[in-house]
């Protein structure tokens, strides 16, 4: 069976604050796909990212960058110099398919509060 | 180009009365999923199509939930009869993994549903 977790369940910040959200997953699949979506204020999900298991390579998208690590089945999400406009929860996914041929199994979510 | 589409936005109804939402995904995506996000359950899948046909509702609470996919650009989800343990946002998503390209793999959802059973 596939688990995300996501153990902060919230985290307030004070804007300009570096802040890193954690997220562990547990599969047994050696092919898998891990996602980190945004749901802000208004509701929507919006998608951030999506990793498959044979690319470790971090990534880097402005502010945002996400280090996946497979030894400790870790797919962790830092926003640098935070803004309030990043005050949204952010949830973490993963996937034992493609992502887009099976359904996705998310973490609780994050809290994220950026404080001006 | 024009997201998921779901509708309505927010329905508010009755215990007991028939509860139907509406789903139109992105044009040329032949994968469809339901959610449900509730705060006790957090987000959780209900059941997904692939080319209109459904493939896992294991996720579909009890009997009372159906789903139907009658063409590639419209999803049905009926709760009949509605209970105040309903009460949830339910979202609608779609993707293409079929066509190969970059993030055809990803899940694209709607603005999702509020509903709320009394």
């Amino acid at each position: 069976a596939q688990k995300v977790t996501q153990a902060q369940t919230e985290i307030s910040v004070v804007e300009k604050e570096d802040v890193t959200l954690d997220c562990v997953y547990e599969t047994r699949d050696t092919t898998y796909y891990l996602f980190w979506y945004k749901q802000p204020p208004s509701g929507e999900l919006v998608f951030l990212i999506r990793r498959n298991s044979f690319d470790e390579q971090n990534e880097i998208s402005g502010r945002y960058s996400w280090n996946f690590q497979k030894s400790t089945s870790s797919f962790n999400f830092t926003i640098t110099a935070s803004q309030v406009v990043d005050s949204a929860v952010y949830f973490c996914a993963l996937s034992e398919a493609g992502g887009g041929a099976d359904g996705l199994t998310f973490g609780k979510g994050t809290h994220l509060i950026i404080q001006p | 180009d024009a997201g998921v589409i779901q509708s309505p936005r927010h329905e508010v109804t009755e215990m007991g009365q028939e509860v139907t939402l509406r789903c139109k995904p992105i044009s040329g995506h032949d994968y469809l999923f339901w959610y449900r996000q509730t705060m006790m359950r957090g987000l959780e899948l209900l059941i997904y199509f692939n080319n209109n046909v459904p493939i896992d509702d294991s996720g579909m609470p009890e009997d009372r939930f159906s789903a139907k996919m009658p063409n590639a650009s419209f999803s049905t989800l009926k709760i009949q009869p509605s209970e105040p343990r309903d009460s949830a946002v339910y979202f609608c998503a779609s993707s293409s993994p079929s066509l190969g390209l970059a993030g055809a793999d990803t899940q694209y959802f709607g603005p999702g549903t509020r509903l709320t059973v009394l």
